[in-house]
């Protein structure tokens, strides 16, 4: 069950600029930092963000993040055909005591 | 490099049981808290259950409370996900999923096991 809310879908065009949104409530995003997953068809998650906004090793500076309040988003700058993919966001929830996840977004390059 | 294996996943009937493992590799097992996290087909990510390093603190999704039970062993660097009473609605690729010692969330996650539930 998906507590964080994101657009089934984005686009654009080689080069654009793509923003996709999260929301969530005071008992997750509002409480505890935002991760975001970069995820191929048939493969595992892979980490793009985490604490909010910062990058792991090996990934592009295209990718950004922000957080406010009970919201977050992820950036895409300089889209390429191999951003082709499903975007999730998460975080604890001190309600549930459990990680949440955002409900998908796919990004195509069109 | 950090390296989870996931294996034991495969077809049950409903009300059946199944044991998936985790095999970890290229950190210090028994310092992180560890994950399972499922992803139903074409749907999205779903936690399932967290154990923490020291296994004193245990949490589940209320959609497996009392039909799943997470373990470890920090012997064998080994996570477990014990599920009994499947039902169709437990389909899904599960993955291991290592919890970063820095900060709230997953880092790392295994390549998945599937788990069909289906008479």
């Amino acid at each position: 069950q998906s507590v964080l809310t994101q657009p089934p879908s984005a686009s654009g065009t080689p080069g654009q600029r793509v923003t996709i949104s999260c929301s969530g409530s005071s008992s997750n995003i509002g409480s505890n930092a935002v991760n975001w997953y970069q995820q191929f068809p048939g493969t595992a998650p892979k980490l793009l963000i985490y604490n909010n906004y910062q990058r792991p090793s090996g990934v592009p500076d295209r990718f950004s993040g922000s957080k406010s309040g009970t919201s977050a988003s992820l950036a895409i700058s300089g889209l390429q055909s191999d951003d082709e993919a499903d975007y999730s966001c998460a975080a604890w929830d001190d309600s549930l005591n459990g990680y949440v996840f955002g409900t998908e977004t796919k990004v195509t390059v069109l | 490099d950090v390296q989870l294996v996931e294996s034991g996943g495969g077809l049950a009937q409903p009300g059946g049981s199944l044991r998936l493992s985790c095999a970890a590799s290229g950190f210090t097992f028994s310092s992180y808290s560890m994950n399972w996290v499922r992803q139903a087909p074409g749907k999205g990510l779903e936690w399932v259950s967290k154990i923490s390093s020291s296994s004193t603190t245990i949490y589940y999704a209320d959609s497996v409370k009392g039909r799943f039970t997470i373990s470890r062993d920090k012997a064998k660097n080994s996570l477990f996900l014990q599920m009994n009473s499947l039902r169709d609605e437990d389909t899904a690729v599960y993955y291991c999923a290592r919890e970063s010692g820095s900060y709230s969330g997953i880092d790392y996650w295994g390549q998945g096991a599937l788990v069909a539930v289906s008479s």
